[in-house]
């Protein structure tokens, strides 16, 4: 079965600074990988996904993620961050033959003015 | 519909009662799943239905709690003799378990609140 780590349970930026948020998988192969994100308020949304190919994938709203395979690894970086950005950020992971998706604890991101 | 609708949005019960949670799926979706979100805490597993497949339970925390799906329409997550530990946001999600574009799509939730 596989299995998500988020190392962080919270990080706060300066508007402007870069992001990177870790995100750790265990899987005996290679997995799909997400990123999830929940605003305030809001439902969760997804900023990006990796299924195969290029190990470094865009996302919505200015977000990227790198697949490590050999860390297990699967970051999301964003290179400025944006108040609007401030949210819970969900690391998830399938597995290829069912699909079954399990998800991180998350990292809840603050943005300091 | 449009998107996953879940009802109710909000559900105040007494320790001790039964309450039934429902999920509408987008229509097409194999897929569906529960997930429970504790205050603050992250997207904790529950069940997952794919198709005519038997349910993959692993995730329920006890045996009061039981889902069902019908076909690939609606499901109802019950949860009986409720705690106020149950208390937490419960969320589904539909995917149509499409190898090119697989992702969730995820309902605004139950607000479970357990006295």
């Amino acid at each position: 079965a596989q299995s998500v780590t988020q190392p962080d349970i919270h990080i706060t930026v300066s508007e402007g600074a870069s992001l990177e948020l870790r995100c750790n998988y265990s899987y005996g192969a290679t997995p799909y990988l997400f990123w999830y994100v929940q605003s305030p308020g809001q439902g969760l949304q997804l900023l990006l996904k990796y299924f195969s190919g290029d190990t470094l994938v865009q996302g919505i709203k200015g977000f990227e993620a790198e697949f490590k395979r050999s860390q297990s690894s699967f970051n999301l970086r964003k290179p400025s961050v944006h108040w609007s950005d401030a949210a819970e950020y969900f690391c998830a992971v399938g597995d290829t033959g069912g699909f079954k998706t399990i998800f991180g604890a998350g990292t809840r991101l603050f943005v300091k003015a | 519909g449009a998107g996953v609708s879940q009802s109710p949005s909000n559900k105040v019960t007494e320790k001790g009662k039964d309450v039934e949670l429902r999920c509408d799926p987008i229509s097409g979706h194999t897929a569906l799943y529960w997930y429970r979100q504790r205050l603050g805490q992250g997207l904790e597993f529950l069940i997952y239905f794919q198709g005519n497949s038997a349910p993959d339970k692993s995730g329920l925390p006890s045996d009061r709690f039981s889902a069902e799906r019908t076909g690939e329409s609606v499901s109802t997550l019950t949860i009986q003799r409720t705690q106020q530990e149950d208390s937490a946001v419960y969320l589904c999600a539909s995917s149509p378990r499409d190898r090119d574009d697989e992702k969730l799509f995820f309902g605004s939730g139950t607000q479970l609140s357990v006295l």
